[in-house]
């Protein structure tokens, strides 16, 4: 089936850095979704790409959307402690709606 | 406007014991969606609902999982006998239309089977 490779699993970085994480497929996805979840909650989407080669930006928030289309990227610039969480990529399985996640980057930002 | 909720946000049993998760979809979402992360591992879709019909159930792992959506309102996800491998967190999410729109995750059901 249908999987998504997330790194790197983990970052321990000081505010101010910039943060880069990826997913990679072996099969193409149409849809790529990136969440964060944060301690005790659910994961909330940050950005959607729906067209290969897209880049979108959300805040300090950037995201691409893989040209072959079995891969995107976010980047977060200028980190913050309000950034710590889990960050999975996602996208939904072909001809269906249930999405698959990435096994998330956890993110700790120290001040 | 209220988000998805989950009830209980803990549950600890013990193996072979009974366990019911709830979820209150966003209101007037169709569409609700039950999800589990064991522990380290990514999130994994377990089935779809649209208003009460299962439209989706190839994630459910086996027959101790019966979930349904009475009304086509919130919706419950039974494990009958709960067995160790069990844990995890279970979240709910429910989206407004079909494949195109967000799915609104709740905070989810952390599941301790001892």
């Amino acid at each position: 089936g249908q999987q998504l490779n997330q790194s790197p699993q983990s970052m321990f970085i000081q505010e101010g850095e910039d943060v880069s994480m990826n997913c990679t497929s072996s099969s193409i996805f149409n849809t790529w979704l990136w969440y964060k979840q944060d301690p005790g909650e659910g994961p909330v989407l940050l950005i959607a790409l729906y067209k290969a080669g897209e880049l979108t930006s959300n805040g300090r928030l950037t995201a691409q959307f893989g040209i072959t289309r079995k891969d995107s990227f976010l980047n977060i610039s200028a980190s913050i402690p309000s950034d710590v969480g889990i960050y999975f990529c996602a996208g939904p399985a072909r001809g269906t709606n249930k999405l698959i996640f990435g096994t998330g980057t956890l993110l700790a930002v120290q001040p | 406007e209220a988000g998805v909720t989950q009830f209980p946000s803990h549950s600890v049993i013990e193996k072979g014991q009974t366990v019911t998760l709830r979820c209150d979809p966003i209101s007037g979402h169709d569409n609700l969606y039950w999800y589990r992360r064991v522990m380290g591992k990514e999130i994994k879709f377990l089935l779809h609902f649209v208003k009460e019909s299962k439209q989706d159930e190839s994630g459910m792992p086996n027959n101790r999982f019966l979930a349904e959506r009475t009304g086509g309102t919130y919706s419950t996800l039974k494990v009958q006998p709960a067995e160790l491998e069990d844990s995890g967190v279970y979240f709910c999410a429910s989206s407004l239309a079909g494949s195109t729109d967000t799915q609104y995750f709740g905070p989810g059901t952390r599941l301790t089977v001892l």
